[in-house]
Protein backbone atom coordinates (compact mmCIF):
# COMPACT_ATOMS: atom_id res chain seq x y z
CA UNK A 1 0.00 0.00 0.00
CA UNK A 2 1.17 3.47 -0.83
CA UNK A 3 1.69 6.08 2.22
CA UNK A 4 4.00 7.98 4.02
CA UNK A 5 6.77 6.84 6.81
CA UNK A 6 7.97 9.11 9.57
CA UNK A 7 10.88 7.99 11.72
CA UNK A 8 11.87 7.79 14.65
CA UNK A 9 8.40 7.85 16.31
CA UNK A 10 9.75 9.61 19.11
CA UNK A 11 12.89 11.71 19.44
CA UNK A 12 14.91 13.21 22.06
CA UNK A 13 17.31 16.00 21.24
CA UNK A 14 19.84 17.66 23.99
CA UNK A 15 20.37 21.07 23.65
CA UNK A 16 22.73 22.53 20.83
CA UNK A 17 22.40 19.74 19.24
CA UNK A 18 20.78 19.37 15.49
CA UNK A 19 18.50 16.11 14.54
CA UNK A 20 16.96 15.00 11.40
CA UNK A 21 13.42 13.75 10.90
CA UNK A 22 12.87 11.39 7.97
CA UNK A 23 10.15 11.37 6.12
CA UNK A 24 9.62 8.80 2.74
CA UNK A 25 6.36 8.17 0.46
CA UNK A 26 5.99 5.64 -2.24
CA UNK A 27 3.02 7.76 -3.83
CA UNK A 28 4.56 9.23 -6.55
CA UNK A 29 3.84 12.21 -5.56
CA UNK A 30 5.64 15.45 -6.51
CA UNK A 31 4.57 18.38 -3.41
CA UNK A 32 6.05 17.16 0.06
CA UNK A 33 5.59 19.46 2.68
CA UNK A 34 6.25 19.65 6.78
CA UNK A 35 4.12 20.87 9.62
CA UNK A 36 4.71 21.60 13.27
CA UNK A 37 1.51 21.08 15.59
CA UNK A 38 1.61 22.27 19.16
CA UNK A 39 -1.11 22.25 21.48
CA UNK A 40 -3.67 25.13 20.84
CA UNK A 41 -2.20 26.70 18.15
CA UNK A 42 -3.08 24.13 15.23
CA UNK A 43 -0.77 23.24 12.07
CA UNK A 44 1.80 25.48 11.01
CA UNK A 45 3.78 24.88 7.54
CA UNK A 46 7.45 24.58 8.05
CA UNK A 47 8.59 23.99 4.70
CA UNK A 48 7.38 22.77 1.36
CA UNK A 49 8.50 21.14 -2.02
CA UNK A 50 7.04 21.08 -5.24
CA UNK A 51 9.54 19.22 -6.86
CA UNK A 52 12.93 17.98 -6.62
CA UNK A 53 15.81 19.79 -6.03
CA UNK A 54 13.42 23.01 -4.68
CA UNK A 55 11.61 23.89 -1.76
CA UNK A 56 9.89 26.84 -0.27
CA UNK A 57 10.02 28.41 3.61
CA UNK A 58 6.83 28.50 5.31
CA UNK A 59 5.38 30.12 7.74
CA UNK A 60 7.91 29.33 10.60
CA UNK A 61 11.16 28.24 8.76
CA UNK A 62 13.82 29.53 11.05
CA UNK A 63 15.82 27.42 12.39
CA UNK A 64 14.68 24.46 10.22
CA UNK A 65 16.45 22.84 7.40
CA UNK A 66 15.47 20.53 4.58
CA UNK A 67 16.73 19.23 0.96
CA UNK A 68 15.02 17.21 -1.95
CA UNK A 69 17.49 15.48 -3.66
CA UNK A 70 14.81 12.34 -4.47
CA UNK A 71 11.17 12.43 -5.29
CA UNK A 72 10.39 9.95 -2.58
CA UNK A 73 12.22 11.22 0.90
CA UNK A 74 11.75 14.78 2.32
CA UNK A 75 14.09 14.86 5.38
CA UNK A 76 13.63 17.87 7.95
CA UNK A 77 16.42 19.15 10.03
CA UNK A 78 16.31 21.13 13.66
CA UNK A 79 19.26 22.93 14.27
CA UNK A 80 20.15 24.29 17.49
CA UNK A 81 18.84 27.69 16.41
CA UNK A 82 15.40 26.47 17.37
CA UNK A 83 14.77 28.07 20.16
CA UNK A 84 11.51 25.90 21.23
CA UNK A 85 11.87 22.61 18.92
CA UNK A 86 9.62 20.08 21.33
CA UNK A 87 6.24 19.72 19.03
CA UNK A 88 4.54 17.20 16.92
CA UNK A 89 5.75 16.87 13.10
CA UNK A 90 3.57 16.19 10.75
CA UNK A 91 4.99 15.06 6.98
CA UNK A 92 2.70 15.27 4.01
CA UNK A 93 2.67 14.85 0.25
CA UNK A 94 0.32 15.75 -2.44
CA UNK A 95 0.07 15.02 -6.53
CA UNK A 96 1.16 18.58 -7.42
CA UNK A 97 -0.18 21.99 -9.26
CA UNK A 98 -3.01 21.48 -11.03
CA UNK A 99 -4.51 18.89 -9.30
CA UNK A 100 -7.27 19.12 -7.04
CA UNK A 101 -6.35 16.09 -5.07
CA UNK A 102 -6.01 15.94 -1.15
CA UNK A 103 -2.96 15.68 1.03
CA UNK A 104 -1.57 12.71 2.57
CA UNK A 105 0.07 12.57 5.48
CA UNK A 106 2.33 10.79 7.70
CA UNK A 107 2.24 9.07 11.23
CA UNK A 108 3.98 12.42 12.93
CA UNK A 109 7.58 12.53 15.14
CA UNK A 110 7.09 14.09 18.67
CA UNK A 111 10.36 15.55 19.27
CA UNK A 112 11.48 16.83 22.76
CA UNK A 113 14.47 18.63 24.39
CA UNK A 114 16.31 17.35 27.22
CA UNK B 1 -4.24 36.00 5.00
CA UNK B 2 -6.40 33.21 4.86
CA UNK B 3 -7.89 32.03 8.58
CA UNK B 4 -9.87 29.04 9.20
CA UNK B 5 -12.23 28.83 12.44
CA UNK B 6 -13.66 25.90 13.77
CA UNK B 7 -16.53 25.78 16.02
CA UNK B 8 -17.11 24.22 18.79
CA UNK B 9 -13.62 23.90 20.14
CA UNK B 10 -14.65 20.50 22.19
CA UNK B 11 -18.24 18.81 21.87
CA UNK B 12 -19.34 15.80 24.10
CA UNK B 13 -22.53 13.36 22.98
CA UNK B 14 -24.26 10.90 24.01
CA UNK B 15 -23.84 7.84 21.73
CA UNK B 16 -26.00 7.28 18.85
CA UNK B 17 -26.31 11.14 18.44
CA UNK B 18 -26.44 12.90 14.66
CA UNK B 19 -24.09 16.21 15.23
CA UNK B 20 -22.41 18.66 12.85
CA UNK B 21 -19.40 20.17 13.32
CA UNK B 22 -18.62 23.90 11.90
CA UNK B 23 -15.51 25.27 9.58
CA UNK B 24 -15.50 28.82 8.28
CA UNK B 25 -12.36 30.53 6.23
CA UNK B 26 -11.77 34.15 5.66
CA UNK B 27 -10.89 33.93 1.71
CA UNK B 28 -13.39 32.61 -0.79
CA UNK B 29 -10.68 31.79 -3.02
CA UNK B 30 -10.25 27.87 -2.69
CA UNK B 31 -9.07 25.16 -4.32
CA UNK B 32 -10.82 22.63 -2.15
CA UNK B 33 -11.46 21.75 1.26
CA UNK B 34 -10.46 18.70 2.74
CA UNK B 35 -11.68 17.35 6.74
CA UNK B 36 -9.28 15.26 8.89
CA UNK B 37 -9.77 13.45 11.83
CA UNK B 38 -6.87 13.04 13.99
CA UNK B 39 -6.26 10.88 16.96
CA UNK B 40 -4.40 11.71 19.90
CA UNK B 41 -0.63 11.69 19.55
CA UNK B 42 -1.21 10.28 15.87
CA UNK B 43 -0.97 11.63 12.21
CA UNK B 44 -4.06 12.86 10.16
CA UNK B 45 -6.31 11.05 8.79
CA UNK B 46 -7.99 12.06 5.19
CA UNK B 47 -11.93 11.71 5.88
CA UNK B 48 -13.56 13.71 3.24
CA UNK B 49 -12.53 16.56 -0.17
CA UNK B 50 -14.17 18.44 -1.26
CA UNK B 51 -13.89 20.50 -5.05
CA UNK B 52 -14.85 24.22 -5.05
CA UNK B 53 -16.99 23.53 -7.54
CA UNK B 54 -18.75 21.00 -5.38
CA UNK B 55 -21.61 21.17 -2.43
CA UNK B 56 -21.08 17.92 -1.34
CA UNK B 57 -19.67 15.07 -0.10
CA UNK B 58 -20.45 11.67 1.51
CA UNK B 59 -18.18 9.00 2.69
CA UNK B 60 -20.40 6.26 5.05
CA UNK B 61 -22.00 7.99 8.11
CA UNK B 62 -20.28 11.37 7.49
CA UNK B 63 -21.41 13.95 4.90
CA UNK B 64 -19.95 17.43 4.53
CA UNK B 65 -21.05 20.59 2.75
CA UNK B 66 -18.99 23.30 1.25
CA UNK B 67 -21.17 27.28 0.83
CA UNK B 68 -17.45 28.61 -0.88
CA UNK B 69 -19.24 31.89 -1.25
CA UNK B 70 -20.04 32.57 2.62
CA UNK B 71 -17.29 30.70 3.69
CA UNK B 72 -18.33 27.74 5.71
CA UNK B 73 -17.92 24.00 5.72
CA UNK B 74 -20.09 21.78 7.91
CA UNK B 75 -19.14 18.01 8.42
CA UNK B 76 -22.22 16.21 9.65
CA UNK B 77 -21.77 12.68 11.43
CA UNK B 78 -24.75 10.31 11.55
CA UNK B 79 -25.39 7.78 14.41
CA UNK B 80 -22.19 8.75 16.27
CA UNK B 81 -20.07 5.98 18.16
CA UNK B 82 -17.35 6.04 21.10
CA UNK B 83 -14.86 4.92 18.27
CA UNK B 84 -16.00 8.52 16.32
CA UNK B 85 -13.92 10.19 19.38
CA UNK B 86 -10.73 12.25 18.42
CA UNK B 87 -9.96 15.53 17.46
CA UNK B 88 -11.53 16.76 13.76
CA UNK B 89 -9.66 19.29 11.60
CA UNK B 90 -10.97 21.21 8.50
CA UNK B 91 -8.27 22.82 6.70
CA UNK B 92 -8.28 24.91 3.22
CA UNK B 93 -6.20 25.18 -0.13
CA UNK B 94 -5.91 28.56 -1.32
CA UNK B 95 -6.21 29.40 -5.15
CA UNK B 96 -2.98 31.80 -5.06
CA UNK B 97 -0.98 31.89 -7.44
CA UNK B 98 2.78 30.43 -7.58
CA UNK B 99 4.17 28.52 -4.41
CA UNK B 100 1.22 29.66 -2.40
CA UNK B 101 -1.59 27.39 -3.56
CA UNK B 102 0.07 24.21 -2.12
CA UNK B 103 -0.16 25.26 1.01
CA UNK B 104 -2.96 23.94 3.31
CA UNK B 105 -4.66 26.66 6.34
CA UNK B 106 -5.58 24.71 9.30
CA UNK B 107 -8.51 25.27 11.70
CA UNK B 108 -7.60 24.34 15.23
CA UNK B 109 -9.69 21.80 15.45
CA UNK B 110 -13.17 20.28 17.37
CA UNK B 111 -12.03 17.33 20.33
CA UNK B 112 -15.47 15.54 19.73
CA UNK B 113 -15.96 12.80 22.78
CA UNK B 114 -18.59 10.36 22.23
CA UNK B 115 -20.27 8.70 25.53
CA UNK B 116 -21.02 5.12 25.42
Amino acid sequence: DGGITQSPKYLFRKEGQNVTLSCEQNLNHDAMYWYRQDPGQGLRLIYYSQIVNDFQKGDIAEGYSVSREKKESFPLTVTSAQKNPTAFYLCASSIGQGASYGYTFGSGTRLTVV
Amino acid sequence: KQEVTQIPAALSVPEGENLVLNCSFTDSAIYNLQWFRQDPGKGLTSLLLIQSSQREQTSGRLNASLDKSSGRSTLYIAASQPGDSATYLCAVRGEASGGSNYKLTFGKGTLLTVNP
